[in-house]
């Protein structure tokens, strides 16, 4: 069984900073199953990325993700005051743990 | 423009059967290769896939919930449906339905539903 890894657990960050968010497979995965959400209170989880890289309709281009193996990544470029909000990696049918990014 | 919609009881006593349904509209289950799949999320936590399953009634369960989970489908009333039986206050939590894509374009969920929380108790 795969387990995923988020990190960190809580991002404190200002509008216009970068984010960088972790994802980390127990053990190699396929990137074509890796998918980004984010959720905000409330609400349910928006799709933002899959196949690791690949933006879903309608995100904007800040929000970017890479990685392979074992080793995924979603970047916000410059952080808007609608992203604070907490994002979960999938892989297949495992969700990782979460990270909130909230205001510093 | 596809939706879907969680319905239910929102209170079930301790070892008896949760069941929801998820009602879609703008989009016809049987219409494509997508899957139909239920998430939960206990108040304050993660995400936990419990399964998903195909317009022609082929099934496939988280392996850890998998003695109680039952899904089925109706596509006469472009619905799908989620059991789970002999609940605990472990099975507290907001459930989502969603679709889910086909194997070959990926492993993901959208849109979801805006959920429902069941809770526990007697």
């Amino acid at each position: 069984e795969i387990v995923l890894t988020q990190s960190p657990g809580t991002l404190s960050l200002s509008p216009g900073d970068r984010a960088t968010l972790s994802c980390r497979a127990s053990q190699s995965v396929n990137k074509f199953y890796l998918t980004w959400y984010q959720q905000k209170p409330g609400q349910s989880p928006r799709l933002l990325i899959y196949g690791a890289s690949t933006r879903a309709a309608g995100i904007p281009d800040r929000f970017s993700g890479s990685g392979s193996g074992t080793d995924f990544t979603l970047t916000i470029s410059r952080l808007e005051p609608e992203d604070f909000a907490v994002y979960f990696c999938q892989q297949s049918d495992t969700f990782g743990p979460g990270t909130k990014v909230d205001v510093k | 423009q596809l939706h879907l919609q969680e319905s239910g009881p929102g209170v079930v006593k301790p070892s008896e059967t949760l069941s929801l349904t998820c009602t879609v509209s703008g989009f016809f289950i049987d219409s494509s290769t997508y899957y139909w799949g239920w998430i939960r999320q206990p108040p304050g936590k993660g995400l936990e896939w419990i399964g998903f399953l195909y317009h022609t009634g082929t099934t496939y369960y988280n392996p850890s919930l998998k003695t109680r989970v039952t899904m089925s489908v109706d596509t006469s009333m472009n619905q799908f449906f989620l059991n789970v039986s002999s609940v605990t206050a472990s099975d507290t939590a907001v459930y989502y339905c969603a679709r889910r894509s086909p194997q070959s374009e990926g492993s993901w969920f959208d849109p979801w539903g805006q959920g429902t929380l069941v809770t526990v108790s007697s």
